[in-house]
């Protein structure tokens, strides 16, 4: 167990709908990072906060957003949702940004019907 | 732009040998971070081993030690003593200093351990 949660575990939803995903950092972590991994891309880096404030973007789709809050959660939506963004979803969560390892959540595994 | 190749997409071992999966990288960067991780059917990511580029010395953790050649960008995982529950996808993953600090992985080697 890494210490980072991730809720929910299975999403199934339909095209066009919008989800939340919800993720837990380690107590005392202050980084949170969002991958993707789908079968076609790989594991890919979406985004990544740090005490709240957005650091990094990477090959995040327009049609997703995230944000971090007060209490060092964080928030991954995804809008208007197509077949292709099924996908396992890993948050990961460090000490800082200096901090080298980041510690992977169990992921939620987003099917798009 | 930062890649990682993982040039063996399955391999296989027997129980209690040994076995060594490949990763290769290509950077302009001078100090930076390597990692493997584990992905069992649970398809949880775990840490297996970190190396950092500054370090000549080889990381090891218990039975699994890494073969960094930084002038080959070469990063490679020995596995001792396979165990079936070493069986899983490993990913080689690149993290460089600095303010861009996320994870760029390589394609996975899936890994089967045969009893």
């Amino acid at each position: 167990d890494s210490g980072v949660t991730q809720t929910p575990k299975h999403l199934i939803t339909a095209t066009g709908q919008r989800v939340t995903l919800r993720c837990s950092p380690r107590s005392g972590d202050l980084s949170v990072y969002w991958y993707q991994q789908s079968l076609d891309q790989g594991l890919q880096f979406l985004i990544q906060y740090y005490n709240g404030e957005e650091r990094a973007k990477g090959n995040i789709l327009e049609r997703f957003s995230a944000q971090q809050f007060p209490d060092l959660h964080s928030e991954l939506n995804l809008s208007s949702l197509e077949l292709g963004d099924s996908a396992l979803y890993f948050c990961a969560s460090s000490v800082g940004q200096t901090q080298e390892t980041q510690y992977f959540g169990p992921g939620t595994r987003l099917l798009v019907l | 732009a930062q890649t990682v190749t993982q040039s063996q997409p399955e391999m296989s071992v027997q129980e209690a040998e040994t076995v060594t999966l490949s990763c290769t990288y290509d950077t302009s960067e001078s100090d930076y971070y390597l990692f493997w991780y584990k992905q069992p059917p649970s398809r949880q990511m775990i840490l297996v081993i970190r190396q950092e580029a500054y370090k000549q010395q080889n990381a090891t953790e218990n039975r699994f030690s890494v073969n960094f050649q930084k002038a080959a960008k070469s990063f490679s995982l020995k596995i001792s003593d396979s165990q079936l529950g070493d069986a899983a996808m490993y990913f080689c993953a690149y993290r460089r200093m600095g303010s861009a600090r996320q994870l760029t992985f390589g394609s996975g080697t899936q890994l089967t351990v045969l009893p």
